[in-house]
């Protein structure tokens, strides 16, 4: 059973620092991996989406890795500001039969202070 | 490029109540996704929709919950009755044909509150 883990649940952090948000999955058997950001009360916003081919994927000042064989992905925010304070939601598309479901984490609630 | 619609944003409703979502993918998605996301999780799915054919209920609950999708497109999500339990964010999401290389797009989804 796939499993997708977070690390850290939680980080606050000072406007400008560059952080790293970890998460891990049990299968290595998957499609793709996505990071979404969702901000309180919202719906999720797609951030970065890296098939199961690929090492990483580059967006502005947000760069996802992915190293299928380990079970690990990182999301690495360079200069951090207010406006990334959300929750980071990862999630994986694993090889299920008919279905293309996504399996989540349970997310990292990040706060950047200015 | 118009996003995934849903209503109603809040919803607040006495236990054994019934309740309705209904959800509008971006135009040309042929798949389509229910996901209940309860407080301090991630989102789980409840249904998928290829067209308007059934993939995958294998964690509906179904002596209480309910969808559709007519037609291919709009999809309606139904819960009767509800339980305490059943207090979530309802999240539907919509991808292109062939969605296991594609990205999954999320609405604003529905916030349910069962007292």
């Amino acid at each position: 059973k796939q499993e997708v883990t977070q690390i850290p649940a939680a980080l606050s952090v000072p406007e400008g620092e560059n952080l790293v948000l970890n998460c891990s999955f049990t299968d290595s058997a998957i499609y793709n991996l996505q990071w979404f950001r969702q901000d309180p009360g919202k719906g999720l916003t797609s951030l970065l989406l890296i098939q199961s081919s690929q090492r990483e994927q580059t967006s502005g000042r947000l760069n996802a890795s992915l190293d299928k064989s380990s079970g690990r992905s990182t999301l690495y925010i360079a200069a951090s500001q207010p406006g990334d304070s959300a929750t980071y939601l990862c999630a994986v598309r694993p090889y299920t039969g008919n279905t293309d479901k996504l399996i989540f984490g349970t997310g990292t609630r990040l706060q950047v202070f200015p | 490029e118009a996003g995934v619609a849903q209503s109603p944003r809040y919803k607040i409703i006495e236990k054994r109540q019934s309740v309705a979502f209904w959800c509008n993918p971006i135009s040309g998605h042929a798949t389509l996704y229910w996901y209940q996301q309860i407080l301090g999780q991630g989102p789980k799915l409840l249904i998928q929709f290829q067209n308007n054919g059934v993939v995958d209920d294998s964690q509906l609950p179904k002596d209480r919950f309910s969808a559709e999708r007519l037609k291919g497109v709009d999809s309606t999500l139904k819960i009767q009755p509800a339980k305490l339990e059943d207090s979530a964010v309802y999240l539907c999401a919509s991808s292109q044909a062939g969605g296991r290389n594609t990205e999954a797009f999320f609405g604003q989804g529905t916030r349910l509150t069962v007292v």
